[in-house]
């Protein structure tokens, strides 16, 4: 089973150009998460979703969106990156929402310059 | 709104020696408390959780960790830690079921 993949693993970006990264799950979990790490300050809620159609903003929002379509999906979207967003993202989802173990997938590494 | 301390940057313990990796939580009720584990390059894998009932859980890998309400913490233990045991350990606490805040983790080191 794949599990929740991420795409790209790793990007270098044009500060001012958008981008979106991919994530996908195949478990049919209600609940999806972005979370970005950074060195120092762990892992940061950036927005999530309890189940398609909804979403909601985490503890860093701003300069991101998302959408969910469906079950499977939930791309995170930077409209015109910035270099404090350079940073490790990180997909999960989870089948109990915040009270169930959250499966992660492989991260996508971000670099704007 | 809720918060967890890690204290404990980096830890660097011997092979075969024990482990306690700290935890505090802030929160006015009992919060759900998980403690995932991070090998380098990868992403997160839970190690066990805390809910309600008995205080002390146990963990994949040998790992247990003991909630004391009065403390306010959630504190990971191993008796006798293994080369593979190096990662980064987060704390997580949450209210509710829309979200988690994870602390700031800790690095583990074994040395031979």
């Amino acid at each position: 089973t794949a599990g929740i993949t991420q795409a790209p693993t790793s990007q270098i970006l044009a500060a001012g150009r958008s981008m979106t990264l991919r994530c996908t799950q195949d478990m049919r979990h209600n609940a999806m998460y972005w979370y970005r790490q950074d060195l120092g300050l762990g892992l940061r809620l950036i927005h999530y979703s309890n189940t398609a159609g909804t979403t909601g903003k985490g503890e860093v929002p701003d300069g991101y969106s998302v959408s969910r379509a469906n079950t499977d999906d939930f791309p995170l979207t930077l409209a015109s990156a910035v270099p404090s967003q350079t940073s490790v993202y990180f997909c999960a989802s989870s089948a109990s929402g915040a009270r169930g173990e959250q499966f992660f997938g492989p991260g996508t590494r971000l670099t704007v310059l | 709104a809720q918060s967890v301390t890690q204290p404990d940057i980096h830890i660097t313990v011997s092979e075969g020696a024990s482990l306690e990796l700290r935890c505090n939580y802030s929160y006015g009720a009992t919060p759900y408390l998980f403690w995932y584990v991070q090998s380098p390059g990868q992403g997160l894998q839970l190690l066990l959780k805390y809910f309600s009932g008995d205080t002390l859980v146990q963990g994949i890998k040998g790992f247990e960790a003991e909630f004391k309400r009065s403390q306010s913490s959630f504190n990971l233990r191993k008796p006798s830690v293994h080369w593979s045991d190096a990662a980064e350990y987060f704390c997580a606490v949450g209210v509710g079921n829309e979200k988690l805040t994870f602390g700031t983790g800790t690095r583990l080191t074994i040395i031979p």
